[in-house]
């Protein structure tokens, strides 16, 4: 079946350090992902995609890697933030156009 | 723009009623999707839809219906509410066909059934 699962559910980062967030995916007909941040109380926001394609994206501080010989994916923040703390989740659009979401990180970001 | 439009915010049911969560874009995004979260779990497709007429299942459709006879509208439908499906539901929607096909997202609607 479709699955999305992240290796890490909850991640503790000093500030101004690297985070990763670790992303699973187990359907290799998978053609685009997306990573999203939700902040409490508020709905998903996107933050960066990668198609299959490819296998790195760079945006402002964020960048994404995608191993699909393993079915992984990663979003690194850089000189993380403690706006940045928040729950990280990937997703990806299936053969069906379907978009599936895995469970989740929650990144908390030490001052 | 106004983006994805959710209604209402926050809504209690009793076991057995019946609601309709009603969801709107003004963007002409041609797919639209409903989610639901349960507490701190991640977000589960209901029901997706890639145009007026056209809908179809997602992972966990089981207690809902939907409906899409407008491009800008997809109002998800429970018929019988049960506990079981107390969570927050997010809409959302995209256009297919450009080279970035981010979702974009309602503010949800809090759901609980007792």
């Amino acid at each position: 079946g479709e699955s999305v699962g992240l290796h890490l559910p909850t991640l503790s980062v000093q500030e101004g350090d690297n985070s990763i967030i670790n992303c699973a995916y187990s359907n290799s007909a998978s053609d685009y992902f997306i990573w999203y941040k939700q902040e409490s109380g508020k709905g998903p926001q996107f933050i960066i995609d990668i198609r299959s394609n490819m296998d790195k994206r760079q945006g402002q501080r964020v960048t994404v890697l995608l191993n699909k010989t393993v079915k992984h994916l990663s979003l690194q923040i850089a000189a993380t933030q403690p706006g940045d703390s928040a729950v990280y989740f990937c997703a990806e659009k299936t053969s069906y156009d379907k978009v599936i979401f895995g469970p989740g990180t929650s990144l908390s970001v030490i001052p | 723009n106004a983006g994805v439009t959710q209604t209402p915010k926050f809504r209690i049911l009793k076991i057995g009623q019946s609601m309709t969560l009603q969801c709107a874009q003004d963007m002409n995004h041609n797919y639209m999707y409903w989610y639901r979260q349960d507490p701190g779990m991640g977000l589960k497709l209901i029901y997706y839809s890639v145009g007026a007429g056209i809908t179809d299942k997602g992972e966990v459709p089981n207690g809902y219906n939907v409906s899409r006879s407008t491009t800008e509208d997809f109002p998800l439908r429970l018929e019988l509410a049960a506990p079981s499906q107390t969570s927050v539901y997010f809409c959302a929607s995209n256009h297919r066909g450009l080279a970035n096909e981010k979702l974009f997202f309602g503010s949800g609607t809090q759901l609980s059934v007792l």
